[in-house]
């Protein structure tokens, strides 16, 4: 079975303060892929990252960060200098690399005020 | 073209109605995924089709009926709906096999 973890329900910053969003996931898959999507309040998923289990790189795309540690079962992910088009809800999602099926976390509100 | 499109972006249905949503892509995608999400709540899988083929229902009730008449197209027919199916439908798809889903906006059901 597998199992995502956001235990942050609900995020308020400041506009450009940073701040990290946890994932924490159980898998019993040995290969797997780790996501986050963002969605605003239109209501589209949009999707912002995708990492694979062997690849433990984290990576920089402009103000987003993602720290993947395979040790500790763990995905954050931060924005640094918020924005308040940042507002939205994230979700942390895993998925087998064999499989069809999306196990999503039940998602971080993230609310960045002027 | 990376865009997934719904239609209608709304819709208000009464329980002894029959509608369908709509869902197109022109990517080239040969999966296609209904999710079904309710209010502060994750997204859940409803079906995956694979080659136009049905490959995975997640034990929907048959109220839901989905259809993929070719492959760029993916409908959901509703009928005989409960209040409780009111939620956000979201269509997504993608490349057979690939990781990343593409995601449509969604339609806002009602159930009145």
């Amino acid at each position: 079975a597998q199992k995502v973890t956001q235990a942050q329900t609900e995020i308020s910053v400041v506009e450009k303060e940073d701040v990290t969003l946890d994932c924490v996931y159980e898998t019993r898959d040995t290969t797997y892929y780790l996501f986050w999507y963002k969605q605003p309040p239109s209501g589209e998923l949009v999707f912002l990252i995708r990492r694979n289990s062997f690849d433990e790189q984290n990576e920089i795309s402009g103000r987003y960060s993602w720290n993947f540690q395979k040790s500790t079962s763990s995905f954050n992910f931060t924005i640094t200098a918020s924005q308040v088009v940042d507002s939205a809800v994230y979700f942390c999602a895993l998925r087998a690399t064999s499989g069809s099926r999306l196990t999503f976390g039940e998602g971080t509100q993230l609310t960045v005020n002027p | 073209d990376t865009e997934v499109t719904q239609t209608p972006k709304h819709l208000v249905m009464g329980m002894t109605n029959k509608k369908s949503l709509k869902c197109e892509q022109h990517m080239g995608h040969r999966a296609m995924y209904w999710y079904k999400q309710k209010a502060k709540k994750p997204p859940e899988l409803m079906f995956v089709y694979s080659y136009e083929k049905l490959s995975i229902n997640e034990s929907v009730p048959s109220r839901f009926s989905p259809e993929c008449p070719n492959s760029s197209l993916l409908n959901l027919h509703l009928h005989a709906l409960q209040p409780e199916d009111s939620a956000l439908y979201l269509c997504a798809s993608s490349h057979i096999g690939r990781e990343k889903l593409f995601f449509g906006s969604g339609t806002q059901l009602s159930v009145l």
